[in-house]
């Protein structure tokens, strides 16, 4: 299966600072459809996770956009540009290009 | 607006059985893949069951498999978890998704004695 390594575990941030959290992955994502399908959710706490980025960089409707996503093949980030009271839970990353889906431990995002 | 909303869970003792529903709205459920994926108190996620389309085939991690069996029904737009022979390590919040991208609300089960 593939492994999603996120880093960090735990990031700790003030209203207003730029945040990135990494995902690694054991074989590339890319998929022989061209498609890429490593996703971003949130888990705030208390409630069920959330769709923020699919596809690498797309943005979930609604989501506002200080959240963004980038990377290829094994290496991707995201990144929140200005950390608001409401981004605070776990991020996860996942990939569903490979069966089967696989998640990253997580990132809990703390208030500093 | 794609919604999922599971049902079934509960207080449940080793070695017996459960059901757990999904019923499904917002978009076109036969076009679409779906899973069972569950969170144990204070862990990460883990997926534990997925479907095709059609219903033709099923899949599922080595913890669940012989045990857990996912089926839906089409006309009702209603995905099923069956669980037999439950184990505490199966405690878990199991949640409804769509292809790992959204997520139901979840429902708790609770194996113990």
């Amino acid at each position: 299966d593939v492994v999603l390594t996120q880093t960090p575990p735990t990031l700790s941030a003030t209203i207003g600072q730029s945040v990135s959290i990494s995902c690694r992955s054991s074989q590339s994502l890319l998929h022989s459809n061209g498609n890429t399908y490593l996703h971003w959710l949130l888990q705030r706490p208390g409630q069920s996770p959330q769709l923020l980025i699919y596809l690498v960089s797309r943005l979930e409707s609604g989501v506002p956009n200080r959240f963004s996503g980038s990377g290829s093949g094994t290496d991707f980030t995201l990144k929140i540009s200005g950390v608001e009271a409401e981004d605070l839970g776990v991020y996860y990353c996942v990939q569903g290009t490979h069966a089967p889906d696989t998640f990253g431990a997580g990132t809990k995002l703390e208030l500093k | 607006e794609v919604q999922l909303v599971e049902t079934g869970g509960g207080l449940v003792q080793p070695g017996r059985s459960l059901k757990l529903s999904c019923v499904a709205s917002g978009f076109t459920f036969n076009n679409y893949w779906m899973s069972w994926t569950r969170q144990a108190p204070g862990k990460g996620l883990e997926w534990v069951a997925s479907i095709t389309n059609s219903g033709g085939s099923t899949y599922y991690p080595d913890s669940v498999k012989g045990r857990f069996t996912i089926s839906r029904d089409n006309a009702q737009n209603t995905l099923y978890l069956q669980m037999n022979s439950l184990r505490s390590e199966d405690t878990a919040t199991y949640y409804c998704t769509r292809v790992n991208i959204h997520w139901g609300q979840g429902v708790m089960v609770t194996v113990s004695s």
